[in-house]
């Protein structure tokens, strides 16, 4: 089965600079590739996803890069501010989505002011 | 936008008996709902795949006779931990995906505690 392996565990930036998330899948099937932040006791809130035959994807701060080849995506996150603050997961699926998600261990953002 | 409400959001049970959850997609169709746990500080763990009208599909290692899940229409999961023990006590989070667009959204999730 799929096996999503996700660092840092914990990140720490200063307010306004970027944050960087990696993500690695083990199932060259896989093709489609969400990010998830979390807060504490609630829903995983989906932020951005990409797609296999896309190689990148950005919404205003917020981007997401993918590598077939090496398989690969990460999360860049830019002018981050405070409320940024959660954690944050990667996950991959085949079929779209249609198969289950796997999801990658966490990484907890903490943005110092 | 899509809603999925998990109901209970919270429930406190005695060991030894059992607790349904339910997963309802709200303003959408679902064939195929997933039911995940998710550990305190621990990522989200797909348990088993629900599909309307026929068996759930079950992740290696997870006990498909006391994880009971039944996916009866197209808008409603239920998901029933049997014999309910502390080592149960976890975050049970559905997601479904709209038959319409491929979609996915994430329930509440429903806390459960064993005592």
């Amino acid at each position: 089965g799929e096996n999503v392996e996700q660092h840092p565990s914990t990140l720490s930036v200063q307010e306004g600079d970027s944050a960087v998330i990696k993500c690695t899948y083990s199932d060259s099937a896989s093709n489609y590739f969400p990010w998830y932040k979390q807060e504490l006791g609630k829903r995983p809130q989906l932020i951005i996803d990409i797609r296999s035959n896309v190689g990148e994807k950005k919404d205003q701060r917020i981007a997401v890069t993918l590598n077939k080849t090496a398989k690969h995506f990460s999360l860049h996150i830019t002018e981050t501010q405070p409320e940024d603050s959660a954690v944050y997961f990667c996950a991959a699926s085949g079929r779209g989505g249609a198969d289950g998600l796997t999801f990658g261990k966490g990484t907890h953002l903490i943005i110092q002011p | 936008g899509a809603v999925v409400s998990q109901h209970p959001s919270w429930v406190i049970c005695k060991s030894g008996t059992s607790v349904k959850i339910e997963c309802r997609s709200l303003d959408f169709q679902a064939t195929t709902m997933f039911w995940y746990r998710q550990f305190p500080k621990q990522s989200l763990m797909l348990m088993a795949t629900s599909n309307e009208g026929s068996k759930a599909t079950y992740e290696q290692g997870v006990e498909k006779d006391k994880f009971l899940i039944n996916h009866a229409s197209l808008t409603l999961s239920t998901l029933t931990v049997t014999s309910a023990h502390p080592e149960d006590s976890s975050f049970y989070i559905c997601s479904a995906s709209d038959m319409g667009t491929g979609e996915l959204f994430f329930g509440e999730g429903s806390r459960l505690t064993v005592l």
